[in-house]
């Protein structure tokens, strides 16, 4: 079974700062199956990324996905105000179909 | 355009069997490369997947929680409910359904479109 170990738990930034989000799974994943959420309080989870570069609909273009074999990254280039949230990333296991998902990173205004 | 939304009782009491429907519309699950999963997530805590089912009748549960969880589509309805029996305050949680699509394209290349769509959730509190 595949743990994702995102780092760090927490992240405090200035808006206007670039944040490097990591997410490690215990053995290697495909990028095929590794996706991105942003989740705000009350709010359901929205996908950012899948195939762990691809940015979903209407993602702008300060969220970017790279990363490959154990190791990902999600990098916001440039915060906004919006951007401050958790973020998850999930792998997609094939055989058998399953979900993982990793612990989370909280993105929060220092 | 996709919508989901889930719906059931927000209070349970402990050893009973939570029934969750999740309504959809915008997308048929009975289209090749479809499915819907149900993830949730205790107050504070972390997204914990709990079960998908695929268009052609293929269903996948969390290996630790099995036992208790049988997930069924109704197509006709366009509807997924979940099951989830012997409900235990640690189950207190927001639930949620999500869509997603995963296929092999014609060249042979792999696609999961990630949990593209989500319901807004609904919160069920275990309690005596």
């Amino acid at each position: 079974e595949i743990v994702l170990t995102q780092s760090p738990g927490t992240l405090s930034l200035s808006p206007g700062e670039r944040a490097t989000l990591s997410c490690r799974a215990s053995q290697s994943v495909s990028s095929s199956d590794l996706a991105w959420y942003q989740q705000k309080p009350g709010q359901a989870p929205r996908l950012l990324i899948y195939g762990a570069s691809s940015r979903a609909t209407g993602i702008p273009d300060r969220f970017s996905g790279s990363g490959s074999g154990t190791d990902f990254t999600l990098t916001i280039s440039r915060l906004e105000p919006e951007d401050f949230a958790v973020y998850y990333c999930q792998q997609y296991g094939r055989s058998p179909p399953r979900l993982t998902f990793g612990g989370g990173t909280k993105v929060e205004i220092k | 355009h996709i919508t989901l939304r889930e719906s059931g009782p927000t209070l349970v009491k402990p050893t009973q069997t939570l029934t969750l429907t999740c309504a959809f519309s915008g997308f048929s699950l009975s289209t090749s490369g479809v499915g819907v999963g149900w993830v949730r997530q205790p107050p504070g805590k972390a997204l914990d997947w709990l079960a998908l089912i695929h268009w052609d009748g293929d269903k996948w549960y969390s290996p630790s929680l099995k036992s208790r969880l049988s997930i069924t589509k109704d197509t006709s309805k366009n509807q997924v409910v979940l099951t989830m029996t012997n409900m235990d305050p640690l189950d207190t949680a927001t639930y949620y359904c999500a869509h997603f699509e995963d296929y092999y394209d014609s060249s042979g290349n792999y696609y999961y479109s990630g949990m593209d769509v989500w319901g807004q959730g609904t919160t069920v509190t275990v309690s005596s």
